[in-house]
């Protein structure tokens, strides 16, 4: 169990760039989620994956946002035509399954800088 | 709408005092409620996860407890080090985890 892998660890792009982060779960977990955080803030929910099927996105998972689980194992989230504003770390997580009794690991973060 | 909120934002300690961080959360409907620290920069780490129906769990120095009807959360920990210095963040699951704000933790010597 080598634990939630995320790549690159840090990005920094110019404004109006496509950046894309990939995420590898625990293997064997089938739940991914995907969290935005931004400097003194909790992380903020984008969206999860059961699978390869997206289950839920929020509100903040804007046009310009998009992510996919391909056979249900990694994902990968793009972000198009980026702005100064998604500056943030982007967390992945996984979990065995949703429930009550199920702990959700988080990977380490890929932190995005738009100048 | 579920809403976390964590008190105090932050809280500066010296070294063997014991500690509260307080959690409140504004819907009881949820699966479980877990405990993560975070380093400056760092992804999160789970520390604790009390079921819906539990009321709490421990491992070592921590402890943390739980009051769904009242929506309420404690993390306590014992004899605090430098070494718990960190950000400390509650989070109520459903599908997805909602997270609060976090407790900025410095203990010093």
């Amino acid at each position: 169990d080598t634990g939630v892998s995320q790549d690159p660890r840090h990005k920094i792009t110019k404004r109006g760039q496509n950046v894309t982060f990939r995420c590898d779960p625990i293997s064997e977990h089938n739940r991914l989620y995907w969290y935005r955080q931004t400097l003194g803030q909790g992380p903020e929910f984008l969206t999860y994956f059961q699978n390869e099927a997206q289950l839920e996105k929020s509100r903040l998972l804007s046009d310009r946002f998009s992510a996919e689980r391909p056979k249900g194992s990694f994902s990968t989230l793009e972000i198009q035509r980026t702005e100064q504003g998604d500056s943030a770390m982007y967390l992945c997580a996984s979990s065995l399954l949703g429930g009550s009794g199920n702990t959700i690991y988080f990977g380490e973060g890929s932190w995005l800088t738009v100048v | 709408k579920q809403e976390v909120t964590q008190i105090p934002a932050a809280l500066s300690v010296p070294e063997g005092e014991n500690l509260v961080l307080n959690c409140s959360f504004t819907d009881s409907a949820i699966y479980n409620l877990q405990w993560f620290r975070q380093d400056p920069g760092k992804g999160l780490t789970s520390l604790l996860l009390i079921q819906s129906s539990q009321r709490e769990q421990t491992s070592g120095r921590l402890n943390a407890s739980l009051d769904k009807s009242s929506g309420r959360s404690t993390l306590y920990i014992a004899a605090s080090q430098p070494g718990d210095s960190a950000t400390y963040l509650c989070a109520v699951a459903t599908d997805k985890l909602i997270f609060g704000t976090g407790t900025r933790l410095q203990v010093f010597p």
